[in-house]
């Protein structure tokens, strides 16, 4: 079975500091992980995603995360936050085998971003 | 990037009815469709995942008989919320399935829509 946890329901930074997001994953076969945003009633767009290959990932509006195995991690991150950037972000993974193609989201960060 | 649309955006429904709920991929072929439950403050929860010309399969605690689901062409799955009641007020996504050929190999990336608000009253 697999898991997702996020730790820190909400996170609040300030405009133009670092964000951290924080992930970590549970699951038997190597994972594919995903991050994605949401905005209010919206449906979920993808961030970016770890598939296989670089551990570095890069994705849209100037995120990135890191894939480590030793600690099941997956964190995203950026540099410098926006006031665009508040919404809720989740950290979802993804397995091969009988699962093909299912993902199972963790619970959520909501970030807030002040001027 | 490949659209995935929902309709209707929200509706409200008295107890007792039914209502239906459209999931489209607008430019591409699924033959996967998935569906997700989201409660105020809370994660997805994923209902059941939806194949093009078979039976859903439902994820375990989500009733088949109440939640109806339908994919009867490649671009098209619908779910049905029979007999609603309050309690299956909540905000439905649904996410389609699209393969993605690099080479010799296939890739699969999951599109999700924007999402149906639906209150019970």
């Amino acid at each position: 079975a697999q898991s997702v946890t996020q730790l820190g329901s909400h996170v609040s930074v300030s405009e133009g500091a670092l964000v951290l997001l924080r992930c970590n994953y549970s699951s038997s076969v190597p994972p594919y992980l995903f991050w994605y945003v949401q905005y209010p009633n919206q449906g979920l767009q993808l961030l970016l995603k770890y598939t296989t290959g670089a551990t570095l990932v890069k994705g849209i509006n100037g995120f990135e995360a890191e894939f480590k195995k030793s600690e099941t991690s997956f964190h995203l991150t950026k540099p410098s936050a926006h006031m665009s950037d508040a919404a809720e972000y989740f950290c979802a993974v993804r397995t091969g085998g009988t699962s093909y193609g299912k993902l199972t989201f963790g619970q959520g960060t909501i970030l807030t971003v002040h001027p | 990037g490949a659209v995935v649309s929902q309709h209707p955006s929200w509706v409200i429904c008295k107890s007792g009815t039914s209502v239906k709920i459209e999931c489209r991929s607008l430019d591409f072929q699924a033959t996967t469709m998935f569906w997700y439950r989201q409660f105020p403050k809370q994660s997805l929860m994923l209902m059941a995942t939806s194949n093009e010309g078979s039976k859903a399969t439902y994820e375990q605690g989500v009733e088949k008989d109440k939640f109806l689901i339908n994919h009867a062409s490649l671009t098209l799955s619908t779910l049905t919320v029979t007999s609603a009641h309050p309690e299956d007020s909540s905000f439905y996504i649904c996410s389609a399935r699209d393969s993605i050929r690099t080479g010799p190999t296939f890739s699969y990336e999951q599109y999700f829509g924007p999402g149906t608000r639906l209150t019970v009253t």
